[in-house]
């Protein structure tokens, strides 16, 4: 069976310090992943998805990157991070070419102080 | 462009009660429809799906939803709420494309209280 992995759960940063944030899928080949931020009373915010190593597409300017350096890792980078920046991170994926049902990770609970 | 509108951003209703929690959907494309739930500090898990198969579609924990096309509408229904439906729910669209990626937007939530 299919699990995804997300860790930390929780962080907390000074500002200004660097961020990464790791995603893992097992039991599936060449899944689309995703990044989405979930912000108190805004919903889920799509920040990246790839469909393959090496391919990300953003869904919005912003202080963050991603990367996908092996088939089933998602990265979640930052080199500063802000104020802003604080919210629930959840990483995720899907079966390409399907109805785009979503399989979510725990989530990381980031605070930037 | 897809969009989602989930009508209150909290909804309370006594254990037993039926619980309605409202979406509406913007597409220019026959839509894929979901209702996620998240409990707190967790990730969501899908509730129930609409893929163009019949229009209620049942999901788990006994709630289930009506496409309504003309409305545009896929409101979320169960008929007796229990104290473990405390929970975020989440409506979602997707627009149907013939290959690659298929874009999911997300509803703001609506909070739902049980009131024993």
């Amino acid at each position: 069976s299919q699990t995804i992995h997300q860790w930390p759960a929780t962080l907390v940063q000074p500002v200004g310090s660097p961020l990464s944030l790791e995603c893992t899928v097992e039991g599936t080949s060449n899944p689309n992943l995703y990044w989405y931020r979930q912000a108190a009373g805004r919903g889920l915010q799509l920040l990246f998805y790839s469909v393959g190593i090496g391919q990300i597409s953003s869904e919005v300017p912003q202080n963050l990157s991603a990367s996908r350096p092996q088939d089933r890792q998602f990265i979640l980078s930052s080199k500063k991070l802000l104020l802003s920046d604080s919210g629930f991170y959840l990483c995720a994926w899907s079966v390409p070419g399907g109805n785009e049902k979503l399989f979510f990770g725990s989530g990381t609970q980031l605070s930037v102080l | 462009a897809q969009s989602v509108t989930q009508l209150g951003s909290h909804v309370s209703v006594s254990e037993g009660a039926l619980v309605l929690l409202r979406c509406n959907y913007s597409s220019s494309v026959p839509p894929y429809l979901f209702w996620y739930v998240q409990y707190p500090n967790q990730g969501l898990q899908l509730l129930l799906k609409y893929t163009s198969a019949a229009t209620l579609v049942k999901g788990i924990n006994g709630f289930e939803a009506e496409f309504k096309k003309s409305e545009t509408s896929f409101h979320l229904t169960k008929p007796s709420a229990h104290m473990s439906d405390a929970a975020e729910y989440f409506c979602a669209v997707s627009d149907r494309r013939s290959g690659g990626y298929q874009k999911v937007t997300f509803g703001t939530g609506t909070k739902l209280q049980v009131i024993p």
